[in-house]
């Protein structure tokens, strides 16, 4: 059974930049059949998908947010983490990892979710 | 982006009955390769989101057959044949043919 945590801080100071990691346990983030990526979902809105990375370190971003977002895999860890730079208030939201099946490089389904961690930017 | 479009915004279900949630995108889902890149998840309060349908009809591991996807192209429904009690919660669609984006949610709770 695939497990996904979420750390990081809870509180983000405007135009900083946004550190978190997702643990994983129960599976490889080296295995070629699945992608790893990052959602968030801002309070009271819809859920917006940051990008993600594949085993090869391969990486897609939403063009909405591809300038100011990495997301990087620690394949010795098991873990994946995304940056966030130049947070402002509008980037308050819960973020969530998670781990994506597909075929034939298209995802399916999000098929494992981690518990998700608010991150409030504000000074 | 494909826009998601989710009706209705609230259910009111009572258990033991039918309930429908339909998901529009305004563009096709369908691939070449004959599948709709279409899943459905069920958000409970206090949990992550889970999988209930990938591929527009296709149940993932676990989930109770009572629960049901169809559709193709633009159109697509969820159907859970007897609701039960522990069914309340948001469902939300989300499509994966281009960056993914999701369906606003439906929220079902219990009459």
């Amino acid at each position: 059974q695939v497990h996904l945590q979420e750390s990081g801080p809870g509180l983000v100071k405007p135009s900083e930049t946004l550190s978190l990691t997702c643990i994983v346990s129960g599976d490889s983030i080296s295995s070629n059949r699945h992608f790893w990526g990052w959602i968030r979902q801002p309070p009271g809105k819809g859920l917006e998908w940051i990008g993600n990375i594949f085993y090869s370190g391969s990486t897609y971003y939403n063009p909405s947010l591809r300038s100011r977002v990495t997301i990087s895999a620690d394949t010795s860890k098991n873990q994946f983490s995304l940056k966030v730079t130049s947070m402002t208030a509008a980037d308050t939201a819960v973020y969530f990892c998670a781990r994506a099946a597909m075929l034939r490089g298209i995802i399916t389904g999000v098929d494992s979710w981690g518990q998700g961690t608010l991150v409030t930017v504000s000074s | 982006d494909i826009v998601m479009t989710q009706s209705p915004l609230s259910l009111p279900v009572t258990p033991g009955e039918p309930a429908s949630i339909s998901c529009r995108s305004s563009q096709s889902l369908l691939q070449s390769d004959g599948y709709n890149y279409l899943s459905w998840y069920l958000h409970k309060p206090g949990q992550p989101p889970h999988l209930l349908i990938y591929l527009g009809s296709n149940r993932a591991s676990g989930v109770p057959d009572r629960f049901s996807g169809s559709g193709s192209g633009t159109e697509f429904t969820l159907k859970i044949s007897r609701v039960e009690a522990e069914d309340v919660g948001v469902y939300f669609c989300m499509q994966a043919l281009q960056t993914p984006t999701f369906g606003g949610g439906t929220k079902v709770e219990i009459k």
